[in-house]
């Protein structure tokens, strides 16, 4: 099944910065969901923005969608150590299943 | 609130054996999954089940793959007989609603090795 494609797959920033990542995907889809994953635990959901919306915030996340790019973004303002971690999108094709990308591994140095 | 709860979290036997993993459920959720992730396939959906019902199964490896829900807090993996390509960690999740139209609530996932 078709999955969305994290980019870049691995970001390493100093605390304070902001970091973007891109998620990219192949067809229609009725929402585009963003998870955190932390070394050995499972995976935290983090924002749901649906295929008629462009735009989510959620305290330091922003969240970006364009479907006619098919693509969307996920910023992390101010960032912290804590943020160190996995970043997973999954799209909604409407069959029931999320399809998650191979996530996106960002490293935030204190 | 409780979230999704998995039992064991560590799981290490010998290939030919019986696995059988747990979940529970987050209270008031209708729809569980199933998923495995490994370094190289990433995590891939085993099985959907909405209000107790199996709705896709196809991500089911193969028949030594099972799967139950008998009521609406518990549901097992089982795998028989098991082998070393099993190896991975395997998670539950449960949401609100049907598939994937609501955020999923993931458990701390079970770490098998087949030896």
């Amino acid at each position: 099944s078709q999955q969305g494609e994290e980019d870049p797959q691995a970001l390493s920033i100093q605390e304070g910065e902001n970091a973007t990542m891109n998620c990219s995907y192949k067809t229609s889809i009725n929402n585009l969901q963003w998870y955190r994953q932390n070394s050995g635990r499972g995976l935290v959901h983090l924002i749901l923005i649906r295929s008629n919306e462009r735009e989510k915030h959620s305290g330091r996340l922003r969240v970006t969608l364009d479907t006619s790019k098919k693509s969307s973004s996920l910023l992390i303002t101010a960032s912290r150590a804590a943020d160190t971690a996995s970043y997973f999108c999954a799209t909604d094709e409407g069959n029931n299943r999320l399809a998650f990308g191979k996530g996106n591994q960002v490293v935030v140095i204190p | 609130d409780a979230g999704v709860i998995q039992s064991p979290r560590h799981e290490v036997t010998e290939m030919g054996q019986e696995v059988t993993l747990r979940c529970k459920p987050i209270s008031g959720h209708n729809s569980l999954f199933w998923y495995r992730q490994t370094m190289m396939r990433g995590l891939e959906l085993l099985i959907y089940f909405n209000n107790n019902v199996p709705i896709d199964d196809s991500g089911m490896p193969e028949d030594r793959f099972s799967a139950k829900m008998p009521n609406a807090s518990f549901s097992t993996l089982k795998i028989q007989p098991s082998e070393p390509r099993d190896s991975a960690v395997y998670f539950c999740a449960s949401s609100r609603g049907q598939g994937a139209q609501q955020p999923q609530h993931f458990g701390d996932g079970t770490r098998l090795s087949i030896l």
